[in-house]
């Protein structure tokens, strides 16, 4: 598999439910990040977690990292329509200053009303 | 709040012509990326720009590909001569400094969709 694969691929739940998705890496990372796209659109940082930490909160938004396991999850509660969007996770490597970001396949979540 | 910007939003062109994608990246950002996602897949990493140079490049870009900060403000990715399997969303992203909480995040622009016929 890939460097940073999620699950599920596609996710509908109704408005005011929670969502969670997962992501796994495969090397060892300097941090981790989650992006969302809205359809068409370019990406926008939703939360960084280090490799340090083992949970983030923001807003609505929880995610966890297990470096032991690696993998991370992020968690959107009390869902609203607005959260329809595919959402991925970014992981920054150790070497190379953490130049780069390598992205996840994505879930592609949609909130109904 | 600042945003990079990407030119243009939309462009067709015949293979085997050169096109130049263009990006205004925040302003006192100092690395650069372009990214691309071919339709229904994922974001892949092109190459990144620190320092008037390239810093990485992965293996899409190829000789074809080659990018250019020519007056400090723009920075382009042009392709010399298109392929049908160019077609894509191209992204260009940037970052601040290294170090301190915020640096490894990237601002990305809206992209460029790119189509090749």
């Amino acid at each position: 598999s890939q460097q940073g694969e999620e699950d599920p691929q596609a996710l509908s739940i109704q408005e005011g439910e929670n969502a969670t998705m997962n992501c796994s890496y495969k090397t060892s990372i300097n941090n981790l990040q989650w992006y969302r796209q809205n359809s068409g659109r370019g990406l926008v940082h939703l939360i960084l977690i280090r490799s340090n930490e083992r949970e983030k909160h923001s807003g609505r938004l929880r995610v966890t990292l297990d470096t032991s396991k690696k993998s991370s999850s992020l968690l959107i509660t009390a869902s609203r329509a607005a959260d329809t969007a595919s959402y991925f996770c970014a992981t920054s490597g150790i070497t190379g200053g953490g130049n780069k970001l390598t992205f996840g396949t994505g879930t592609q979540l949609k909130v109904e009303l | 709040e600042p945003e990079v910007t990407q030119t243009p939003s939309h462009q067709v062109t015949q293979m085997g012509q050169e096109v130049i994608l263009r990006c205004v990246p925040i302003s006192n950002h100092l690395y650069f990326y372009w990214y691309r996602q071919i339709l229904g897949q994922k974001v892949e990493f092109l190459v990144s720009f620190y320092n008037n140079e390239i810093s990485e490049k992965s293996e899409i870009f190829d000789d074809q590909f080659s990018v250019e900060r020519p007056d400090g403000s723009n920075f382009t990715l042009k392709i010399r001569s298109t392929k049908l399997e160019d077609s894509a969303m191209y992204f260009c992203a940037s970052r601040g400094l290294a170090g301190g909480y915020g640096a490894n995040v990237l601002t990305f622009g809206a992209g460029s969709r790119l189509t090749v016929l």
